[in-house]
């Protein structure tokens, strides 16, 4: 069964510092990989996406994740986080196509990003 | 449509009601999603559609909980004799998911149904 874990609850960092959120997943093959954010109010946006190819993906909002098999992580990360990056960011997991779990996502629990000034 | 849409945005029942929420995908899009998010936590499968087919009902809690896509577009998710525990936050997704590979299985989610079971 395909699982995601995102060990870190919540991270606080100042404005423009650089950010790192982890997640490692767990998946019989090599998986679909997406970080989604949530703001306040405000539904689920992709980020960023993982298929194949290029390890190191670039996504909306000046952030980036890089897929390291070996550690089973796909962790994102900014070199300099905006005040407006607070929110809850969520790493997913999806499969591929096949079967009746034809694209179903599974998602960590969620890491909140606080920002201070 | 532009993006996902739901209806309503929040939905106060008392327990025992039923109630219905309602899902509007992306145009194009053949696969419809929904999941549960409880508070806290990251949204959690409930089941799909490929157009009106429902493949995969693995993550519905109970027989209280049902979902329908008649026509291939527009999608209910029905919730009877509601319980305090079904309080949540109800996403629906969508996305292209005609041709196998990542940019058909990118799902694209709405702005959620808040329901609250008093």
């Amino acid at each position: 069964a395909q699982s995601v874990t995102q060990p870190d609850i919540h991270i606080t960092v100042s404005e423009g510092a650089s950010l790192e959120l982890r997640c490692n997943y767990s998946y019989g093959a090599t998986p679909y990989l997406f970080w989604y954010v949530q703001s306040p109010g405000q539904g689920l946006q992709l980020l960023l996406k993982y298929f194949s190819g290029d390890t190191l993906v670039q996504g909306i909002k000046g952030f980036e994740a890089e897929f390291k098999r070996s550690q089973s992580s796909f962790n994102l990360r900014k070199p300099s986080v905006h005040w407006s990056d607070a929110a809850e960011y969520f790493c997913a997991v999806g499969g591929r196509a096949g079967g009746t779990s034809y694209g179903k996502l599974t998602f960590g629990q969620g890491t909140i990003l606080t920002v201070h000034p | 449509g532009a993006g996902v849409s739901q209806s309503p945005r929040y939905k106060v029942t008392k327990r025992g009601q039923d109630v219905t929420l309602r899902c509007d995908p992306i145009s194009s899009h053949a696969t419809l999603y929904w999941y549960q998010q409880a508070l806290g936590q990251g949204p959690e499968f409930l089941t799909y559609f490929n157009y009106e087919a429902q493949p995969d009902k693995s993550g519905l809690p109970s027989d209280r909980f049902s979902a329908e896509r008649p026509e291939g577009s527009i999608s209910t998710l029905t919730i009877q004799r509601t319980e305090q525990r079904d309080s949540a936050m109800y996403r629906c997704a969508s996305s292209l998911g005609r041709l196998a590979g990542g940019l058909a299985q990118t799902q694209y989610f709405g702005p959620g149904t808040r329901l609250l079971v008093l």
